[in-house]
């Protein structure tokens, strides 16, 4: 159980165009997806927060208008990269948890490699 | 906030040895602290976890530790084997579901 999956694996953009990435609990309800960024041989830099139905909460210095979050249902978050620049080119990872068991526990999707051009 | 840092930053050991790695956290709020294995282009996986009212977890090779008066906590894992080869990262939570990550760990078991 405590399945999550993202789409795309991988996705090459031109710089100025947008991408959206989706991320799926494929067998519970996600009340809360968390978007996380990992530059090469680092750690992950949690980007935003959001709970179903309301507006996620961004981390000091993500800009909220670039990195736009939906979270519109309990097994569906999106992430979408606006006028995407080469300097956004990094591996995208979310994760999420859900509401009953051991629900501070966080189950992260596989990442999507996004590369800008 | 809370600041969580992790030691080696990289690790060798020969096949069959154990292998340490060490985090320590600065909030004393946290009182749930996972370990995720991370290999190359994937997401992390939760090997073990561990919440400040116990003190040793363990299962099968994988083991943790954790000292609250010292802030400390650490995974331990012995027989390694070359699969165990990984990029280990430890987190702590203080339960409002936001984890802070540790820097990682790279293990290379050689053969």
């Amino acid at each position: 159980g405590a399945v999550v999956s993202q789409h795309p694996s991988r996705v090459i953009c031109k710089s100025g165009t947008s991408v959206k990435i989706e991320c799926r609990s494929l067998d519970f309800q996600a009340t809360t997806m968390f978007w996380y960024r990992q530059f090469p041989k680092k750690s992950l830099m949690l980007m935003a927060t959001s709970n179903e139905g309301s507006k996620a909460t961004y981390e000091q210095g993500v800009e909220k208008d670039k990195f736009l979050i939906n979270h519109a249902s309990l097994t569906l978050s999106t992430l979408t990269v606006t006028s995407a620049h080469p300097e956004d080119s990094s591996f995208y990872i979310c994760s999420a948890s859900g509401s009953s068991g051991r629900s501070y526990e966080q189950y992260f999707g596989p990442g999507t490699r996004l590369t800008v051009t | 906030g809370e600041n969580v840092e992790q030691h080696p930053s990289t690790l060798s050991v020969q096949e069959g040895d154990s292998a340490v790695i060490k985090c320590t956290y600065s909030d004393s709020a946290s009182n749930y602290f996972p370990w995720y294995k991370q290999e190359l282009g994937k997401g992390p996986q939760l090997i073990i976890d561990i919440r400040s009212n116990v003190g040793e977890k363990k299962d099968q090779r994988i083991a943790v530790t954790l000292n609250k008066t010292a802030k400390h906590f650490s995974l331990h894992i012995t027989e390694t084997q070359p699969e165990d080869s990984a990029v280990y990262f430890c987190a702590a939570s203080e339960g409002t579901y936001k984890y802070i990550f540790g820097t990682g760990t790279r293990l290379k078991v050689l053969a």
